[in-house]
């Protein structure tokens, strides 16, 4: 049973470009939930999905948008990238919003 | 807003040491408390999941406690080994959301 994953594991963008980060739940989960964590400090909530619906955001503006498929997986994009995007961005998958949550291995954004 | 604090922010011990993490948060409605582990530049590891109805759960070496009206919960970890360094991070599960305190940097020396 595949845990879950995430795509692309490194990525390096440039101030300003827009890049979009990839989640493949747990089998049989159906509720993704996106992180950000700056160096040093715990994971901050950007935002949670269900039924391909937005369902919960924290403090995040709106360049930091989502989605997620039919079967269940789930894309992280920001747009107008600034050098404080720089993160590890960890994606969670739980059955239902308020369950145990599984990590994947998370995506290393860096902006230059 | 709820609130997350995990002290000390780093320990360092010998190894066979018994230790205690603290872990407090304002908000007393939560759903559940999960403790993880995370090793340098890795994913989250799950260590234990406590429901909001429960005081307590171990897994082996591991047993977290969970005392809702007082907004703490403590890892004690038995025995400890140089396998054991790592950050453990204490998130405290809400309504469709979960919130971390910026974790605790344990590190046992052989």
């Amino acid at each position: 049973d595949a845990g879950v994953t995430q795509s692309p594991t490194h990525l390096i963008k440039t101030r300003g470009q827009q890049v979009t980060l990839r989640c493949s739940p747990k089998s049989g989960h159906d509720t993704v939930s996106w992180y950000q964590q700056a160096l040093g400090q715990g994971p901050q909530f950007i935002f949670q999905y269900y039924e391909e619906e937005e369902r919960q955001r924290g403090n995040f503006p709106d360049r930091f948008s989502g989605h997620q498929f039919p079967n269940y997986s789930s894309e992280l994009n920001v747009n107008a990238l600034l050098l404080g995007d720089s993160a590890l961005y960890l994606c969670a998958s739980s059955l239902g919003g308020s369950h145990e949550q599984y990590f994947g291995p998370g995506t290393r954004l860096t902006v230059t | 807003k709820q609130e997350v604090t995990q002290i000390p922010a780093a320990l360092s011990v010998p190894e066979g040491e018994n230790l205690v993490l603290n872990c407090s948060f304002t908000d007393s409605a939560i759903y559940n408390l999960q403790w993880f582990r995370q090793d340098p530049g890795k994913g989250l590891t799950s260590l234990l999941l406590i429901q909001s109805s429960q005081r307590e759960q171990t897994s082996g070496r591991l047993n977290a406690s969970l005392d809702k009206s007082s907004g703490r919960s403590t890892l004690y970890i038995a025995a400890s080994q140089p396998g054991d360094s790592a950050t453990y991070l204490c998130a405290v599960g809400g309504n469709n959301d979960m919130r971390f305190g910026a974790g605790t940097r344990l590190t046992v020396k052989p």
